[in-house]
């Protein structure tokens, strides 16, 4: 099976401008969940997509958002783009049950 | 508010022994536990998991033992290898919460770098 797939791998970006970001789940499973990791707040969970419905949401302020489609792929969103939103974004999708989440290479936003 | 705890920021042992890592938890709504291995920037790879109705579950040179009276997990590495070296995480997830599921989201430690020398 093929493995969760991210693009962009890198990404540069202008404070203020915004950000798409893709996810392709492995074949099968239904649950994406996006996190954030910075050197500083380690993995932040964002939010999970399940069956195209938002199922689950960290703290994070409503410039991020995202969508599930109905083939499982997910994109997520950064609106107004900070210098602080640089980082290490990370998909990950899992099967229903065990909870066992797979993660993508994750996409590598610099903001400037 | 800290629910995923891993308190030792590094470790370093010599090929061949025992690596053990250990990570704390204060959310009881937490049923469900989960070790990844990382290099820089790359995703986590999983390694194990253990369901809380269990207290030992191993896959190959992984054991991770779960203590649900002290909230306390530990992986164990065994023989560690120097390909073992990067930084472990340790997460959990919960059950049903307020009639929806929270086994989508994890909630991580802040990793513990492993080196293991040879």
């Amino acid at each position: 099976k093929a493995g969760v797939t991210q693009t962009p791998r890198y990404l540069i970006k202008t404070r203020g401008q915004q950000v798409t970001l893709s996810c392709s789940p492995i074949s099968g499973h239904r649950s994406v969940s996006w996190y954030q990791q910075t050197p500083g707040q380690g993995l932040q969970f964002l939010f999970e997509y399940f069956s195209e419905t938002q199922r689950n949401k960290g703290n994070f302020p409503g410039r991020f958002s995202g969508r599930q489609f109905s083939n499982s792929r997910s994109e997520m969103n950064v609106s107004t783009l900070e210098l602080g939103d640089s980082a290490l974004y990370l998909c990950a999708s899992s099967p229903s049950l065990p909870p066992q989440a797979f993660f993508g290479q994750g996409t590598r936003l610099t903001v400037v | 508010d800290q629910q995923v705890k891993q308190n030792s920021p590094s470790l370093s042992v010599q090929e061949g022994r025992i690596s053990i890592l250990n990570c704390d938890y204060t959310n009881s709504m937490f049923d469900y536990f989960l070790w990844y291995k990382k290099y820089p920037a790359e995703g986590p790879t999983f390694l194990i998991s253990i369901s809380s109705i269990k207290d030992k579950n191993e896959d190959g040179r992984f054991t991770v033992f779960l203590n649900k009276s002290a909230k306390h997990l530990s992986l164990h590495i065994v023989p560690s290898q120097p390909g073992d070296s990067a930084v472990y995480f340790c997460a959990a997830s919960g059950g049903d919460v307020a009639g929806g599921t929270s086994y989508g989201k994890l909630t991580f430690g802040q990793g513990t770098i492993l080196t293991v020398h040879p």
